[in-house]
């Protein structure tokens, strides 16, 4: 079936606008995380949900940065007043459970461009 | 201080060369530690996995060890192919859902 899908693909956008990033994880994945990742650098986490909720939202830097899952499925990353240090590739992935075997199967992200 | 580091920051060999990438941790405690590969403009995509009991994992020409004593892990790439060229990305799982990144290493194989 499909992997984990993300769009848009790329975003630019000026300092101070609002952005939404879209995740659609494999069907049938329970949890879905968000990632950030800037240049040269690993992944860093952000949030994950267990279903609707926010399991953990420990990762998103302030309170300009918001993610919603309101069915379950698809994922929304909102960042409100944008500014050039959220210029990164914001990875989504997905998993079937929470376990610790369980595997995350990424998207391929969307590279936020602030200028 | 990132808890995950990864050396060498780059490498380039030759295709058909062996190649082992390293890296030490000290999440603690920890769930289990995976490889990844994440080609250029793309997600990770795991490529091992091995819990605390575990010392070797292999996937055709990838092997990872782990030492969880010295909190050590390496990834050696037998016979190395074009395509082998990527990001390979440690990441330790902390008890709990959260994984931990290290920043990767860049293998370029070339012909």
């Amino acid at each position: 079936g499909a992997g984990v899908s993300q769009t848009p693909s790329n975003k630019v956008t000026e300092k101070g606008k609002y952005v939404e990033l879209r995740c659609d994880p494999i069907s049938g994945h329970t949890a879905l995380y968000w990632y950030r990742q800037s240049l040269g650098q690993g992944p860093e986490f952000l949030i994950y949900f267990q279903g609707t909720g926010a399991a953990d939202d420990s990762g998103l830097p302030n309170d300009r940065f918001f993610a919603v899952r309101p069915e379950g499925s698809v994922s929304t990353l909102k960042i409100q007043r944008t500014e050039r240090g959220d210029s990164a590739v914001y990875l989504c992935a997905s998993s079937l459970g929470t376990g610790g075997l369980d595997t995350q199967y990424f998207g391929p992200g969307t590279r936020l461009t602030v200028l | 201080k990132n808890q995950v580091e990864q050396s060498p920051q780059s490498l380039i060999i030759l295709e058909g060369k062996n190649c082992t990438l390293q890296c030490n941790y000290t999440v603690s405690p920890f769930s289990n530690l995976r490889w990844y590969k994440q080609d250029t403009g793309r997600g990770p995509v795991s490529l091992t996995i091995m819990t605390f009991s575990e010392n070797t994992k292999s996937n055709g020409r990838y092997t990872a060890t782990l030492d969880a004593d010295t909190k050590q892990s390496s990834l050696h790439i037998t016979a190395s192919q074009l395509s082998d060229s990527a990001s390979y990305i440690c990441v330790v799982r902390e008890y709990g859902n959260k994984l931990v990144f290290g920043a990767g290493t860049i293998l370029r194989v070339k012909s």
